[in-house]
């Protein structure tokens, strides 16, 4: 069966530090890949997608970059970490785009 | 990308009633998807149904789709209070796009 692992569960980092957020799945081949972020109370925005190694589609521009190094791997990012980039972030994976999505477990990203 | 707006956001009701969301979009869609998320975890698929159905049934779930109204309605019935949760609604036209959530307490 498919699984998907989302690391650290919570995280707490100084503004201008760097980070890396890294998302994997198993049991399955070529994924649709996804970070979302959520604030809270509020819905999700979605950051980025992948349909393949290397194929990424930010979906709005901001401090944050993403990765897809190897098929069920990918991977968020950011240089130096913003106030306003605190949040929940979901990495999430799908068989075809638009259809049903399997979230991993979230990371508490707090930057202070 | 158009969003799926729940109504209404906040939902308290007592163990054994049915809770009602509904959730309004703007444009044409493929599909229309509610899932479920309990606080601090990650979201839950809970039904998908397609632009060309009207009604779908899974367990205590019913959803309809009104595509000429633009709305769904995700119906829960005899409640429980393991249902207390966020329901979100995500609409499909190239890719998924979820509203702000509709938070439920189902009081014990």
């Amino acid at each position: 069966s498919q699984t998907i692992h989302q690391w650290p569960a919570t995280l707490v980092q100084p503004v201008g530090s760097p980070l890396s957020l890294e998302c994997t799945v198993e049991g399955t081949s070529n994924p649709n890949l996804y970070w979302y972020r959520q604030a809270a109370g509020r819905g999700l925005q979605l950051l980025f997608y992948s349909v393949g190694i290397g194929q990424i589609s930010s979906e709005v521009p901001q401090n944050l970059s993403a990765s897809r190094p190897q098929d069920r791997q990918f991977i968020l990012s950011s240089k130096k970490l913003l106030l306003s980039d605190s949040g929940f972030y979901l990495c999430a994976w799908s068989v075809r785009v638009g259809e049903k999505l399997f979230f991993g477990s979230g990371t508490q990203l707090s930057v202070l | 990308s158009q969003q799926g707006e729940e109504d209404p956001q906040a939902l308290s009701i007592q163990e054994g009633e049915n809770a009602t969301m509904n959730c309004s979009y703007k444009t044409s869609i493929n599909n229309l998807q509610w899932y479920r998320q309990n606080s601090g975890r990650g979201l839950v698929h809970l039904i998908l149904i397609r632009s060309n159905e009207r009604e779908k049934h899974s367990g205590r779930l019913r959803v309809t789709l009104d595509t000429s109204k633009k709305s769904s309605s995700l119906l829960i019935t005899a409640s429980r209070a393991a249902d207390t949760a966020s329901y979100f609604c995500a609409t499909d036209t190239n890719r998924l796009a979820f509203g702000k959530g509709n938070q439920v307490v189902v009081i014990p």
